[in-house]
């Protein structure tokens, strides 16, 4: 069975420091894994995507991820923080079942 | 491409009513899902289909629920008997595949049970 465990419920930096949002996953075959941002009052957009390609994956908005299967992570990272990146964000994973299995997000502050 | 667009954005409804909540794909889209999500939690699957087919269910999806999709175009998910604990967000996605392909989000609809 799939599973997405975010390891931060709340994270917080100041504009223009590095961002870390921590993912881990759990799954039977080879998975795929997203990252999706939800602002307030606003549908979910996807940042990026894991399909067993590249093991770094490039988003929108400047983040990135990393694919890596022996710590079973997928960890979501900005060099940069900007005002506008505030907002929650979910780590999903996706195996032979089709449907995405969500974490439990990850709020993210960001301090002026 | 409109999106994935849902309709409505909010409803209240008074417990034990029966309420019915629209989405509309986008138009060469195949696959079709519904997730459901409360205050601080991620969305939980509750049921997709490939065109008009409902290939599969989630155990949260009570007797309660029913989905439809005719003609393997817009869907409908209708909640009979509302309880309060039906109250969250109900969410639509669209993808043009399975596993691989990314799922393009609608914009909710928030529904209340008083």
């Amino acid at each position: 069975a799939q599973s997405v465990t975010q390891l931060d419920s709340h994270v917080s930096v100041s504009e223009g420091t590095p961002v870390l949002l921590r993912c881990n996953y759990s799954s039977s075959y080879s998975p795929s894994l997203f990252w999706y941002v939800q602002h307030p009052n606003k549908g979910l957009q996807l940042l990026l995507k894991y399909t067993s390609a590249a093991t770094l994956v490039k988003g929108i908005n400047g983040f990135e991820a990393e694919f890596k299967k022996s710590e079973t992570s997928f960890h979501l990272t900005k060099p940069s923080a900007h005002m506008s990146d505030a907002a929650e964000y979910f780590c999903v994973v996706s195996e032979l079942r089709r449907q995405l299995t969500f974490g439990s997000g990850t709020q993210l502050t960001v301090l002026p | 491409d409109t999106g994935v667009s849902q309709d409505p954005r909010h409803k209240i409804t008074k417990r034990g009513q029966n309420v019915t909540f629209r989405c509309d794909p986008i138009s060469e889209h195949n696959r079709l899902y519904w997730y459901r999500q409360t205050l601080g939690q991620g969305p939980e699957f509750l049921t997709y289909f490939q065109n008009e087919a409902q290939l599969e269910k989630s155990r949260l999806l009570s007797d309660r629920f029913s989905a439809e999709r005719p003609k393997g175009s817009f869907s409908t998910l209708e909640i009979q008997r509302t309880e309060q604990g039906d109250s969250a967000m109900y969410l639509c996605a669209s993808s043009l595949g399975g596993q691989h392909y990314e799922q393009y989000f609608g914009p909710g609809t928030r529904l209340t049970v008083t």
